[in-house]
């Protein structure tokens, strides 16, 4: 089974922080997603990252950045964390070939 | 751009009784589509999909048919159950005429379905 992990289910953190959010896929998977996800309005696009070092803004880049330096291993960084990126982040990965992408379980941020 | 719109929820039904969540798209190309579902405190697992018009995606009793003419993908199952009970996500991932894409996901709203005994 294709597993796609968070590093954490749930976070709490001070406004201001720098904030990292992890995800590794153990199925050699080119393609790399984060999403946000809020009551409403479903599932939102942040970055992608389609190669290692590769990396392409979504629809909702303010705020974020993303670091792939390995294949297996996607990052999404809070540079300065505010109250409005309170959210839960999800990961997904995807092989290139194939459209079906696979979610991690998510980690859902408080910032205070 | 793309865009996935479905119906509002929440729904609440009975066990045993009759599920239709709607969703319509617009998109470039030619689109996959693709029903989601999230069970309580989990990530997303892939429900359906169908890949061009007038396929039809099944599984575990969930059916939904492409139909590019009503650019429509409703969500259906004939005899629900409580452990039905999840949050549903139509989406959509538009390809170049080439075939490929980076797999990007436009999402609905999320439509809760409750299931009650």
């Amino acid at each position: 089974d294709v597993k796609v992990t968070q590093s954490s289910r749930y976070l709490v953190k001070r406004t201001g922080e720098k904030v990292f959010l992890e995800c590794v896929q153990d199925m050699d998977h080119e393609n790399m997603f984060w999403y946000r996800q809020d009551p409403g309005l479903g599932l939102r696009l942040i970055y992608f990252s389609y190669d290692v070092k590769m990396k392409e803004k979504g629809d909702i880049p303010e705020g974020y950045s993303v670091s792939r330096e390995k294949k297996e291993r996607f990052s999404l960084i809070l540079e300065s964390a505010s109250t409005n990126q309170t959210s839960m982040y999800l990961c997904a990965s995807r092989r290139r070939i194939r459209i079906e992408a696979f979610f991690g379980q998510g980690t859902r941020l408080t910032v205070v | 751009g793309d865009s996935v719109t479905q119906m509002e929820g929440p729904v609440t039904l009975s066990e045993e009784a009759f599920l239709t969540i709607n969703c319509t798209y617009t998109a470039t190309g030619y689109p996959s589509l693709f029903w989601y579902v999230q069970y309580p405190g989990e990530g997303l697992q892939l429900l359906l999909k169908a890949t061009k018009a007038d396929d039809k995606g099944s599984n575990k009793g969930f059916e939904a048919t492409y139909r590019k003419e009503t650019t429509s993908f409703h969500l259906e199952k004939g005899s629900v159950q409580v452990s039905d009970s999840a949050v549903y996500f139509c989406a959509l991932s538009s390809s170049n005429a080439g075939g490929t894409s980076y797999g990007k996901l436009t999402f609905g709203q999320g439509t809760i379905l409750t299931v009650h005994p």
